[in-house]
């Protein structure tokens, strides 16, 4: 079983849709959880960490959900440029990255 | 702030030889630097971590002889991949934080194809 599952998509959306990613984790231990981005052939990018109490910036909000090893990430008003690969990371004493999630914003 | 650069960002050599890659953390100081793998359609994976002036520590199943890996300074670490085969092509990563357990600062990557 992988350390850090997420479903790989694409999902397909719309313009100004609203879309969620789900991520599930193996390491109860795990101490730190952020979601990257990750745009074709370049290198990840930091989004947002995500906590126990649920955090929000701006259009993006993550959601951690300890006792079930679960985490997610609600997207609202997609834009063209929200297109990308998002990857699930989790922590303990190193970060270990989902395969990612992709997600095509059409007009 | 926080920019870490790598050099190249695109090589292509064959099979047999040796490639050395660059990580450079370019307006900080990096205690740690950690180089990443990245096959086709899957996940980055942890190869080594470094911390300057000592040796890298590996994780499993990655060859310490193959990848070889210098952190000489605190802000620069080398990546070379000695003997390298077509199944090393991949996309190399590495990332820098100012201390161990801090944020990382990913570089843009390198591209390795071996023909």
């Amino acid at each position: 079983r992988k350390e850090v599952e997420q479903d790989p998509g694409p999902f397909n959306v719309p313009e100004g849709a609203t879309v969620a990613f789900n991520c599930t984790y193996s390491n109860s231990a795990s101490q730190s959880f952020f979601w990257y981005r990750q745009d074709c052939r370049k290198e990840p990018k930091l989004l947002m960490s995500v906590y126990s109490s649920g955090n929000e910036d701006g259009r993006f909000t993550a959601q951690l959900n300890r006792a079930s090893q679960y985490i997610s990430l609600l997207i609202r008003d997609s834009k063209l440029s929200d297109s990308a690969t998002y990857l699930c990371v989790v922590s303990g004493n190193k970060l270990v990255f989902g395969a990612g999630t992709i997600l095509r914003v059409k007009s | 702030g926080a920019v870490v650069s790598q050099h190249p960002s695109r090589v292509i050599c064959k099979s047999g030889t040796s490639v050395k890659i660059e990580c450079r953390s370019l307006d900080f100081q990096a205690t740690t630097m950690f180089w990443y793998r990245q096959f086709p359609k899957q996940s980055l994976m942890l190869m080594a971590t470094s911390n300057e002036g000592s040796k890298a520590t590996y994780e499993q199943g990655v060859e310490k002889d193959k990848f070889l890996i210098n952190h000489a300074s605190l802000t620069l670490s080398t990546l070379t991949v000695t003997s390298a085969h077509p199944e090393d092509s991949s996309f190399y990563i590495c990332s820098a934080s100012k201390r161990a357990g801090d944020e990382q600062y990913f570089g843009p990557g390198t591209r390795l194809t071996v023909t």
